[in-house]
């Protein structure tokens, strides 16, 4: 089976610009989140979606955050304008229905570092 | 809002030794769930063992197994037999009404 799938895996960039983190879940799973991981700290979720609806983007700045789930099967994460203090590891990650008890299942994560 | 605390940032263990990684959790639910996840130096985090808060017995895993104290809001992992690919960030997390929110982690070395 097939795991979570994210690219890239490194990424520098400085303040300002924009970039882009993209995320293919395990194939049937109808529920994708996107955490930030900051050095020392454990993650945090950002946003959840159920199929292509979000369910929780409590804590994504949306000044700046913005993401999508295209056709409830890819997602994109992107960030205009980066700073500084968002270095850090993005992390998606899927499960089947998203219930409570749910095991996630991780990708490798995409490491952000800005200038 | 659910809050969890890992106060160890870093344990070390011989191999062949057992070693208990420490967790305390805050939440006003009765119903919610624990989880201990592993991330290795590849960044992959990967459930280890999970508990339903409304069973008493303690979830074991192989080498792994917890011990749950509800009243103390406390929810420490054991690891028996460590080896080198223990070796890992290890996180605990609390999950209620789709909620997970994750301790900051415990980096577990493991010596030869």
């Amino acid at each position: 089976e097939a795991g979570v799938a994210q690219s890239p895996r490194y990424k520098i960039i400085e303040k300002r610009q924009s970039v882009a983190f993209w995320c293919n879940p395990i194939s049937g799973h109808a529920t994708l989140y996107w955490y930030q991981q900051i050095l020392g700290q454990g993650p945090k979720l950002l946003i959840q979606f159920q199929n292509n609806g979000v369910v929780d983007d409590s804590q994504l700045p949306k000044d700046r955050f913005s993401a999508e789930r295209l056709k409830g099967v890819d997602s994109t994460l992107k960030i205009q304008p980066a700073k500084l203090e968002d270095s850090a590891v993005y992390l998606c990650a899927s499960s089947l229905v998203g219930a409570t008890n749910e095991k996630l299942f991780f990708g490798s994560g995409t490491q952000l570092s800005v200038l | 809002a659910q809050t969890v605390t890992q106060s160890q940032p870093e344990m070390s263990v011989q191999e062949a030794e057992t070693v208990t990684l420490s967790c305390t959790y805050d939440t006003s639910e009765s119903d919610y769930y624990l989880f201990w996840y592993k991330q290795p130096p590849s960044r992959q985090m990967i459930l280890v063992i999970r508990q339903e808060a409304y069973k008493q017995q303690n979830a074991t895993e192989n080498r792994f197994s917890v011990n749950f104290q509800k009243a103390a809001k406390s929810f420490s992992l054991k690891i028996s037999d460590s080896q080198l690919g223990d070796a890992a960030m290890y996180f605990c997390a609390s999950a209620y009404g789709n909620k997970l929110v994750f301790g900051a982690g415990t980096i577990l070395r493991v010596k030869s």
